[in-house]
């Protein structure tokens, strides 16, 4: 059974960097069919896709944030990072990794993580 | 302000056949597959409906999707007390961006 699980800083500084890794478990980031995500939920307000990385390595970035987010692999831990820099409080959300299926949809998601930006 | 509208709540009773709308462009649903999300307080989402009429195992067949030109439908036939939820439609946009709806909020009186 798929699992996966964020870990990563809980509580940012405006301005600082927010970074989050997905621990992948019970399958391999390498699988064709599959891109990995990062999706937030701030709030009172609806769900976000920051972007995806796909199995060949290739990132996709949500042109809101595209110039504030990095998403990256480590193919020996099996898991999947995101950083978000220059963080304020609009930044404040649930963030859940998930995996996509290229035939459709997040199938797979964690359990997410409250990141607070707050000085 | 989300690219895809949804009604921002919904209700019924139980039996009751409920259908949530999700309307977008040609930008982004004519011209892809849409996904439906549940969404429990707590809980991470869970993917209910994907390619527009498909539901993954486990999911009851009182739930379907639907797809016409720019809008998009999930119908709840047979209302239960266990599917007060909020749900999210998805799609992609001509860029590749995923987009999600603003979300409904489904009340079973």
């Amino acid at each position: 059974q798929l699992q996966l699980r964020e870990s990563g800083s809980r509580l940012v500084k405006p301005s600082q960097t927010l970074s989050l890794t997905c621990a992948v478990s019970g399958g391999s980031l390498s699988t064709a069919d599959y891109s990995w995500s990062w999706i937030r939920h701030p709030p009172g307000k609806g769900l976000e896709c920051l972007g995806y990385i796909f199995h060949t390595g290739n990132t996709y970035y949500n042109p809101s944030l595209k110039s504030r987010v990095t998403m990256s692999v480590d193919r020996s831990r099996n898991q999947f990072s995101l950083k978000l820099t220059s963080v304020t409080a609009a930044d404040t959300a649930i963030y859940y990794c998930a995996r996509h299926l290229d035939s459709g949809g997040f199938d797979y998601w964690g359990q997410g993580t409250l990141v607070t930006v707050s000085s | 302000q989300s690219v895809l509208t949804q009604p921002p709540s919904a209700s019924g009773t139980p039996g009751q056949r409920v259908t949530i709308s999700c309307s977008g462009s040609s930008l982004n649903i004519r011209g892809s597959a849409v996904n439906w999300y549940q969404k429990l307080p707590g809980t991470a989402p869970k993917l209910f409906i994907y390619s527009n009429n498909q539901r993954p195992s486990g999911v009851p067949d009182r739930f379907s999707g639907s797809k016409s030109g720019t809008s998009a439908s999930l119908t709840i036939s047979g209302l239960q007390s266990e599917d007060e939820a909020d749900y999210y439609c998805a799609t992609w946009d001509d860029s590749l961006n995923v987009l999600f709806g603003g979300g409904t909020k489904l009340t079973v009186l």
